[in-house]
């Protein structure tokens, strides 16, 4: 199994709907992401959270809210889907002390969103 | 502002062919300097983390390096396999973000 679990991974969904995307992850990260990849703009990120109390805001929040029910997950929602939120999402996780090992970020693999 | 671009765009090479991306990046006291690999339809995927100027990494064909003001991803002898999208990436000391370039997309023909 992944070690980052991202649900769903395709949907089509009308203008106006609510949508909600779920990630989940068995590393024991306390750090969890939420990126938007569009071609020619690279990863965006929209929110991002410390643990379950900290939550913060990225660059492009704007429409967008999130859910940390636990360490393991972290949820994207949209409220009301407008088709420029048409894009490909992905969220990521990284250890919260980062000890000079790697750094990186571990990826899900990704929830294709169409807004019509 | 933290800023990373990448060239070029597109590379297509003939299987064997060695050659360079780049990665030039503006940040004010840089942590780290990543690179991933992309699949289509997957999420990226890490390859290396540089963190000074003069570090170089290698992994199979593939070898990273670093200067204060950019970074090569050299590749040795592609093979097809090799075609993906490379994306670069940066962190600031004392953030949490990471900033990512667009990614150069690389095919390599058999």
């Amino acid at each position: 199994d992944a070690d980052v679990t991202q649900t769903p991974r395709n949907r089509i969904t009308k203008t106006g709907k609510r949508i909600m995307l779920e990630c989940s992850q068995t590393k024991g990260h306390d750090r969890m992401y939420w990126y938007r990849q569009d071609p020619g703009l690279g990863l965006r990120l929209i929110y991002y959270s410390f643990d379950v109390k900290d939550i913060n805001k990225g660059e492009i929040s704007d429409g967008y809210s999130v859910s940390r029910q636990a360490q393991a997950k972290f949820s994207l929602s949209l409220e009301s889907a407008i088709p420029n939120q048409t894009a490909l999402y992905f969220c990521a996780t990284s250890d919260l002390y980062w000890t000079g090992d790697t750094g990186e970020l571990f990826f899900g693999e990704g929830s294709r969103l169409t807004v019509l | 502002e933290d800023q990373v671009t990448q060239s070029p765009e597109a590379l297509r090479l003939q299987e064997g062919e060695s050659s360079s991306l780049n990665c030039s990046y503006t940040v004010s006291g840089l942590r780290g300097l990543f690179w991933y690999r992309q699949d289509p339809g997957k999420g990226p995927e890490f390859l290396f983390t540089l963190y000074s100027a003069g570090e170089e990494k290698e992994k199979e064909r593939l070898k990273a390096t670093l200067t204060k003001k950019e970074s090569f991803l050299h590749i040795t002898a592609p093979k097809p396999e090799d075609s993906a999208t490379y994306l670069c990436a940066v962190q600031r000391h004392g953030t949490y973000k990471y900033i990512f370039g667009t990614g150069t997309r690389l095919k390599v023909l058999a």
